[in-house]
């Protein structure tokens, strides 16, 4: 699987978009970018996944440059329950292995 | 039941005893993968389940860890002779897995079960 790389952590004032940048310039045609997140105490949740077009769901929106050499996940409004470790991964789809989870980027959202 | 569900949810322990912990998936799911945790850390990969497959056991940090999978359903996690080191969150996870009709490869996490090796 493509490495990522992601900021270690972001700040975000609640009700503003909050954009999470991830980089995997080494991605392969067939693998996909998963997003997950994993609020404090929980086990991780999935938000999102695309493989080359924009993808956007009801948790957020996800942006794949033309290259797929990165990404944006962006929650449009920010709340204080978006505070979590935000995990992006590459991965080839249901690929029979498992999903290697990095150290992802912590984004807190303040009032 | 609709999630996956994981128990104990909290197992404290003397250092070496054995620790069994168990994960039951979502029905129907036939992939099913065990991570765990420790403090302030990301998650840590120990074993992956698909199927009649056999297991991959890649991310099994010693012998002393093993798992299994009765019935294509239920899986126990046992750590033997627990040591201070393996106290973390053991997350379990399912998903549909291959062959299925497989929409996202999401993968379905219970709440984990915190060990804490005394």
């Amino acid at each position: 699987d493509a490495k990522t790389t992601q900021p270690p952590s972001m700040d975000c004032a609640e009700g503003r978009a909050a954009n999470l940048p991830c980089n995997h310039s080494t991605i392969s045609g067939n693998e996909y970018v998963y997003w997950y997140r994993q609020i404090h105490s929980q086990g991780p949740q999935y938000i999102i996944h695309g493989l080359k077009n924009n993808e956007t769901n009801e948790m957020a929106s996800l942006i794949i440059t033309e290259d797929r050499k990165s990404s944006t996940l962006i929650l449009p409004h920010a709340t204080l329950r978006d505070t979590a470790v935000y995990y992006c991964i590459v991965r080839v789809r249901d690929s029979g292995y498992a999903l290697n989870f990095g150290k992802g980027t912590s984004l807190l959202v303040t009032p | 039941g609709a999630g996956v569900s994981q128990s104990p949810s909290n197992k404290v322990t003397e250092k070496g005893k054995d620790v069994e912990l168990r994960c039951d998936p979502i029905s129907g799911h036939t992939a099913l993968y065990w991570y765990r945790q420790s403090l302030g850390q990301g998650l840590e990969f120990l074993i992956y389940f698909q199927g009649n497959s056999a297991p991959d056991k890649s991310g099994l940090p010693s012998d002393r860890f093993s798992a299994e999978r009765t019935g294509g359903s239920v899986s126990t996690l046992t750590i033997q002779r627990t040591q201070q080191e393996d106290s973390a969150v053991y997350l379990c996870a399912s998903s549909l897995g291959r062959g299925a009709q497989v929409l996202s490869g999401e993968l379905f996490f219970g709440e984990g079960s915190r060990l804490t090796v005394l």
